[in-house]
């Protein structure tokens, strides 16, 4: 149990256009889901925190308007990139809590590869 | 802020054999959990064990193990008879009581040697 799918694995973009990545979470009911960035052979870096029906609440850094998120629902996190820029390439994780038993750990997405010309 | 230490960027151990991978992190909390996850070339974050602070045993799943010191707020994972398919980056994580965001430390890359 607790598996956490993302799609696309990878994509390809021109610069100035708009990507979305789905999170799903396949066999229950995320409360909580959290997006990340992961530039090579660093740690994980969080962006921003989502609940179901909720806006994001985006850490401090991160462009809000350019990384859309939208939980709809408690199976069902989007990341949008917005005018895709070079420098916006880099490995997105996705990660969800379960609802009711051991909330406090996140299962992983396997991981989104964006790469922007 | 909680700030989570891996002291080793880099380890190796022969197939069959023991590693321990350390972490130390720095809390004002009582109440947290503390985490190990791997990371394989994959780059799939897979879980490896968890660990309440409220509970003085030490957490284990088959061949990992922890070993929990709360007053020296040290979380070091130990990997027993270690395989080939060990071999990824390892995550030392800290999650607050009311806090749902999770501190990483740098990760260890642990090889495995056959």
């Amino acid at each position: 149990g607790a598996v956490v799918s993302q799609h696309p694995s990878r994509v390809i973009c021109k610069s100035g256009t708009s990507v979305k990545i789905e999170c799903r979470s396949l066999d229950f009911q995320a409360t909580t889901m959290f997006w990340y960035r992961q530039f090579p052979k660093q740690s994980l870096m969080l962006m921003a925190t989502s609940n179901e029906g909720s806006k994001a609440t985006y850490e401090q850094g991160v462009e809000k308007d350019k990384f859309l998120i939208n939980h709809a629902s408690l199976t069902l996190s989007t990341l949008t990139v917005t005018s895709a820029h070079p420098e916006d390439s880099s490995f997105y994780i996705c990660s969800a809590s379960r609802a009711g038993e051991d909330t406090d750990t996140q299962y992983f997405g396997p991981g989104t590869r964006l790469t922007v010309l | 802020a909680q700030t989570v230490t891996q002291s080793q960027p880099e380890m190796s151990v022969q197939e069959a054999e023991t590693v321990t991978l350390s972490c130390t992190y720095d809390t004002s909390e009582s109440d947290y959990y503390l985490f190990w996850y791997k990371q394989p070339p994959s780059r799939q974050m897979i879980l490896v064990i968890r660990q309440e602070a409220y509970k003085q045993q030490n957490a284990t799943e088959n061949r990992f193990s922890v070993n929990f010191q709360k007053a020296a707020k040290s979380f070091s994972l130990k990997i027993s008879d270690s395989q080939l398919g060990d071999a990824a980056m390892y995550f030392c994580a800290y999650r607050g009581g009311s806090n749902y965001k999770l501190t990483f430390g740098k990760g260890t890359l642990l090889t495995v040697n056959p």
